[in-house]
């Protein structure tokens, strides 16, 4: 079975350019999250759906992020404009599982430069 | 709000030796507890979990106890290998959460042989 696939894998961009990372989740799971990984600052989760509804985006770091998951098999996560510190590597993961949840399948991941 | 903190690394060993890796939370209810690998470039894997008090997670030879009194979650395995090698995170997961989970820093394990 296919897992989590991101893309791109990588993407360098320069300042002030719109980047979008796109995420396949698992089919047949309920539940998708973006996380961003830095060396500072670890694993920070973003946002978070349920049956496609954003849940909580507290975590977005602010209004130049956006997320979207228009269907079952698909998020987006914007960043308009980007900016040297949003360089991370931004990781989906989804699951199946009511409010407790299950285990959650991570994709590679999708590495952005920012310069 | 809920936290969890484990050991600093790089924790550096030579192929055989036991690995401790110690993990311990702070959670407002009763959450379960995770650990998670993630191998150089890839996404990260569950490795095992407990979902409860007392419960022993276990797997590839790795084991974890759901320590509620001391509230830890220690990751041990008793003769590593060099492809054990990688960056483990202590995660927890409350109830009513949508699966959402809280990680630890990782501590990245290097093996020699």
């Amino acid at each position: 079975d296919a897992g989590v696939i991101q893309s791109p894998r990588h993407e360098v961009t320069e300042m002030g350019q719109e980047v979008t990372l796109r995420c396949k989740p698992i089919s047949g799971h309920n539940s998708l999250f973006w996380y961003r990984q830095t060396m500072m600052r670890g694993l920070e989760l973003l946002i978070y759906f349920n049956n496609n509804v954003p849940i909580d985006d507290s975590g977005m770091p602010e209004d130049r992020f956006s997320a979207k998951m228009p269907n079952a098999s698909f998020s987006t996560l914007k960043i308009q404009p980007s900016e040297p510190r949003d360089s991370a590597v931004y990781f989906c993961a989804s699951s199946f599982g009511g409010s407790w949840g299950g285990e959650l399948f991570f994709g590679e991941g999708s590495r952005l430069t920012v310069l | 709000g809920n936290s969890v903190t484990q050991m600093e690394g790089p924790v550096t060993l030579s192929e055989e030796a036991f690995l401790t890796i110690n993990c311990t939370y702070t959670a407002t209810g009763y959450p379960s507890l995770f650990w998670y690998v993630q191998y150089p470039g890839e996404g990260l894997q569950l490795l095992l979990k407990a979902t409860k008090a007392d419960d022993k997670g276990s797997n590839k030879g790795f084991e974890a106890t759901y320590r509620k009194e001391t509230t830890s979650f220690h990751l041990e395995k008793g003769s590593v290998q060099v492809s054990d090698s990688a960056v483990y995170f202590c995660a927890l997961s409350e109830t009513d959460s949508w699966g959402k989970l809280q990680f630890g820093a990782g501590t990245q394990v290097v093996v020699t042989p």
